[in-house]
């Protein structure tokens, strides 16, 4: 499809466990966005790219968090010995202007 | 900092009625301005931006203007439908391929 592409959808692991999660942004899309969204919550700026470099990356919680892109293409995000308060829907956006195309987001699940 | 406050829902309306959901912001220099919608389980999709100062922006019958002397961006719409229930942020960005910081969600429900 066109759209932005994130999996899985969903996830459930288990304390402790590392997690990957992945993001295919539309082509042509120089820019990449990880939001994450807790529950009754707005979306909390994670980490930014552009092209494969990462200008900002402020505000990932902790050194558990990381992420990284393959040139324009594939971003996967991963947390390690994953807790019970990452528990999120973890949302991925591309752009080449002003407007954002998200995708449907991965819902984690940290038991 | 950059922040947007925006009003705490849900906000709760009959078919037809009129519609105001309150953002301001915060921010240094020239911010865009933009309003997101997320209907239930769908992903967020821009709904109506604005680039400077005085400009109005607006789709689907929402309209939101950017004011520079309230640091406001109010989304309103004149008759509500119940296709319109869905959760919607206001959000900025200082420059293009920057950031988007987003308010916390208003979650709109139209009853008929």
């Amino acid at each position: 499809g066109a759209g932005v592409s994130q999996s899985p959808s969903n996830k459930v692991t288990e304390k402790g466990k590392d997690v990957e999660l992945r993001c295919d942004p539309i082509s042509g899309h120089t820019a990449l966005y990880w939001y994450r969204q807790r529950l009754g919550q707005g979306l909390e700026f994670l980490i930014y790219f552009q092209g494969n470099s990462a200008p900002d990356k402020s505000g990932l919680p902790s050194d558990r968090f990381s992420a990284e892109r393959t040139g324009e293409s594939v971003s996967t995000l991963t947390i390690q010995r994953t807790q019970q308060e990452d528990s999120a829907v973890y949302l991925c956006a591309s752009s080449l202007t002003l407007e954002l195309f998200f995708g449907e987001g991965s819902r984690l699940t940290v038991l | 900092g950059n922040s947007v406050t925006q009003m705490e829902g849900p906000v709760t309306l009959s078919e037809e009625a009129f519609l105001t959901i309150n953002c301001t912001y915060t921010a240094t220099g020239y911010p865009s301005l933009f309003w997101y919608v997320q209907y239930p389980g769908e992903g967020l999709q821009l709904l109506l931006k604005a680039t400077k100062a005085d400009d109005k922006g607006s789709n689907k019958g929402f309209e939101a203007t950017y004011r520079k002397e309230t640091t406001s961006f109010h989304l309103e719409k004149g008759s509500v439908q119940v296709s319109d229930s869905a959760v919607y942020f206001c959000a900025l960005s200082r420059r293009n391929t920057d950031k988007l910081i987003f308010g916390t969600g208003t979650r709109l429900q139209v009853f008929p």
